[in-house]
């Protein structure tokens, strides 16, 4: 298995600009999820889907967009890049068979808006 | 908002040493969860505590949870150069929420 899957790892974007981070995972996992982690900020919730159709709101939803069509990917749109959106971006799965279960990450995308 | 709060916000200790984190939080969980994150990569999951747990080993973890003080501690112990990493706490509410709140995590800094 793969695990998380996240691609671009590095993107540089002008402010205006949109773009999709993409996330996939090969372990049938129902529950994934978006992070964002700023320096001294720990991880905040963007976005959270528990299962292909069903997506949901975290923390910090505002200026980004997400559709979970199949059970392996969930995409993370941007929509207008601000730069106040540069940040290191993770995304995450776990099984729903319980709310404890180990939530797996990506190895991360790194975003910088200019 | 952050749930979690790590402390001591960096600790430097030497190789052998133990290494004692803390994590407070402020509502009820049902569990409550620690992860390591090297530098420039994603998040480790390293131990889950529920909610009536009170003590729990993994390896060289050891992983403490006192609800009526809403604080749990991890400790790692003799140390390893390896062990050099930010460490997170994370706390899964009351309730079945599919949520996992991280605090800010803790940077640990092993000196061979």
């Amino acid at each position: 298995n793969a695990g998380v899957t996240q691609t671009p790892k590095f993107q540089v974007l002008k402010t205006g600009q949109s773009m999709t981070l993409q996330c996939a995972q090969d372990m049938n996992h129902e529950y994934m999820s978006w992070y964002r982690q700023d320096p001294g900020m720990g991880l905040r919730l963007i976005h959270y889907s528990v299962g292909a159709g069903i997506t949901d709101q975290g923390e910090v939803p505002n200026g980004y967009n997400v559709s979970r069509s199949t059970t392996e990917d969930f995409p993370l749109r941007l929509l207008s890049a601000a730069p106040s959106q540069t940040s290191v971006y993770f995304c995450a799965s776990r099984r729903r068979t319980g709310s404890g279960n180990t939530i797996y990450f990506g190895e991360g995308s790194w975003l910088t808006v200019v | 908002s952050q749930q979690g709060e790590e402390d001591p916000q960096a600790l430097s200790i030497q190789e052998g040493e133990n290494a004692t984190m803390n994590c407070s939080y402020k509502t009820s969980i049902n569990n409550l969860q620690w992860y390591r994150q090297n530098s420039g990569r994603g998040l480790v999951h390293l131990i889950l505590i529920r909610s009536n747990e009170r003590e729990k080993h993994s390896g060289r973890l050891r992983v403490t949870l006192d609800t009526s003080k809403k604080s749990s501690s991890l400790l790692i112990t003799a140390s390893r150069a390896a062990d050099t990493a930010s460490y997170f706490c994370a706390t899964a509410n009351q309730g079945g929420s599919e949520k996992l709140v991280f605090g800010k995590g803790m940077k640990l800094t092993v000196n061979p």
